[in-house]
């Protein structure tokens, strides 16, 4: 399978644990993004990377969110000290930034996290 | 920043009608407009494009026209099967692209 594969898909944690999330995009593609989505809602955009350059992160996003793309290939997103409204599911998706498809998001399957 | 507005669903339409879901947006410049589609139980995949205006991008028999004038990507199908059965996301945007709140769609046979 060569499309966006997101681990793990499923996440149960406690208030006040860490989590992580990696997302492998496909090969070719410059660009990944991370977006959480929760019910009835549309994908919230959180940042999004060029190759290993972080080019944007929402202004919403709190302080304990971190996200690495250290190669420019896999990225991993990270949330300290974790907390009830953080319970979602994280989308990543990646895309290339020239050619026909330019623009044209892939998603994953998405990783959902549940704090309890 | 870009924001957009996308119709509230659940909209439920009968098998063989005409479907519109009304998409606006904001946004400085003029960015690439897009329909996403999540399936029930799949991921989000991308339904069709436009990236300039009056460009009309089109995919399974839906249809959107980029109107800048109005700032508008309103989908359109003119017959539905219950296989459309899904929720609909507007998402303007070129580096950074924003999502609507989704509109979902219930056919009946």
């Amino acid at each position: 399978d060569t499309g966006v594969s997101q681990d793990p898909r499923h996440k149960i944690t406690k208030r006040g644990q860490n989590v992580t999330f990696r997302c492998d995009p496909i090969s070719e593609h410059n660009r990944l993004y991370w977006y959480r989505q929760t019910l009835g809602q549309g994908p919230e955009f959180l940042t999004y990377f060029q190759n290993e350059a972080q080019l944007e992160k929402s202004r919403l996003l709190s302080d304990r969110f971190s996200a690495e793309r250290p190669k420019g290939s896999f990225s991993t997103l990270e949330i300290q000290r974790t907390e009830q409204g953080d319970s979602a599911m994280y989308l990543c998706a990646s895309s290339l930034l020239a050619g026909p498809n330019t623009g044209e998001l892939f998603f994953g399957e998405g990783s959902r996290l549940t704090v309890l | 920043g870009n924001s957009v507005t996308q119709m509230e669903g659940p909209v439920t339409l009968s098998e063989e009608a005409f479907l519109t879901i009304n998409c606006t947006y904001t946004a400085t410049g003029y960015p690439s407009l897009f329909w996403y589609v999540q399936y029930p139980g799949e991921g989000l995949q991308l339904l069709l494009k436009a990236t300039k205006a009056d460009d009309k991008g089109s995919n399974k028999g839906f249809e959107a026209t980029y109107r800048k004038e109005t700032t508008s990507f309103h989908l359109e199908k003119g017959s539905v099967q219950v296989s459309d059965s899904a929720v609909y996301f507007c998402a303007p945007g070129d580096d950074k692209i924003i999502f609507g709140k989704g509109t979902r769609l219930h056919i009946l046979p």
